[in-house]
């Protein structure tokens, strides 16, 4: 149960885009279409963002956007906006019901 | 509107125990999968452990499998962990989640902060 692998910090200029990658292996990210993303401001809980790589939860903004590339998975801000800063984290299922999360990104709007 | 309020978070001794509740309203507590994630303090999201709805089936962290116990009572729209064995690492703010979609968390608490120190 390790966790998956994050870049420890992303950025961009308001309007542009910035990616963040989530990196397991076929164990987890590769072997299931089961990856979700989160957003956390500080000192609040986390925020669905996107569930089964690429579907988002009502009243998320399609600015964000997920998928998947073998043991790979990515989620995609187009059009940042100063809101948009905060911590991402992705997470996927592994096997038998449990589950990981990713390492966390911090994004910064600059 | 769902609601998710933990309690029972502390100080507490290393090798000591404490048992943490989670207060469900808002939907039908017995048909959801729920769950305890934490985060120690300046770091990222951890999965601890998971319970189905009829509390028949759980899952475990490696790292807390054997010191921890997840459970719930449906009647009182309650999920609950026994912590055991605590360590100093299992310092952090627990949150429990859930969710209506699969294998995905759309409703977290505000956390209770679980401190181990001597």
């Amino acid at each position: 149960q390790s966790a998956l692998t994050q870049p420890p910090s992303a950025s961009g200029s308001p309007g542009q885009s910035v990616t963040i990658s989530c990196t397991g292996t076929s164990s987890d990210v590769g072997g299931y279409n089961l990856v979700s993303w989160y957003q956390q401001h500080p000192g609040k809980a986390p925020k669905l963002m996107i569930y089964e790589v690429n579907k988002r939860p009502s009243g998320v903004p399609d600015r964000f956007s997920g998928s998947k590339s073998g043991n790979t998975a990515s989620l995609t801000v187009f059009g940042l906006q100063a809101e948009d800063e905060a911590d991402y984290y992705c997470s996927s299922y592994e096997s038998s019901d449990t589950y990981v999360f990713g390492t966390g990104t911090k994004v910064t709007v600059l | 509107e769902v609601q998710l309020v933990e309690s029972g978070g502390g100080l507490v001794q290393p090798g000591g125990s404490l048992r943490l509740s989670c207060a469900a309203s808002g939907f039908t507590f017995s048909t959801y999968w729920m769950s305890w994630v934490r985060q120690a303090p300046g770091e990222g999201l951890v999965w601890v452990s998971q319970i189905k709805g009829d509390g028949r089936r759980t899952s475990d962290a490696d790292t807390v499998k054997g010191r921890f116990t997840i459970s719930r009572d449906n009647a009182k729209n309650t999920l609950y962990l026994q912590m055991n064995s605590l360590r100093a690492e299992d310092t952090a703010l627990y949150y429990c989640a859930t969710g209506g979609l699969p294998a995905a968390y759309d409703s977290w608490g505000q956390g209770t902060l679980v401190t181990v120190s001597s």
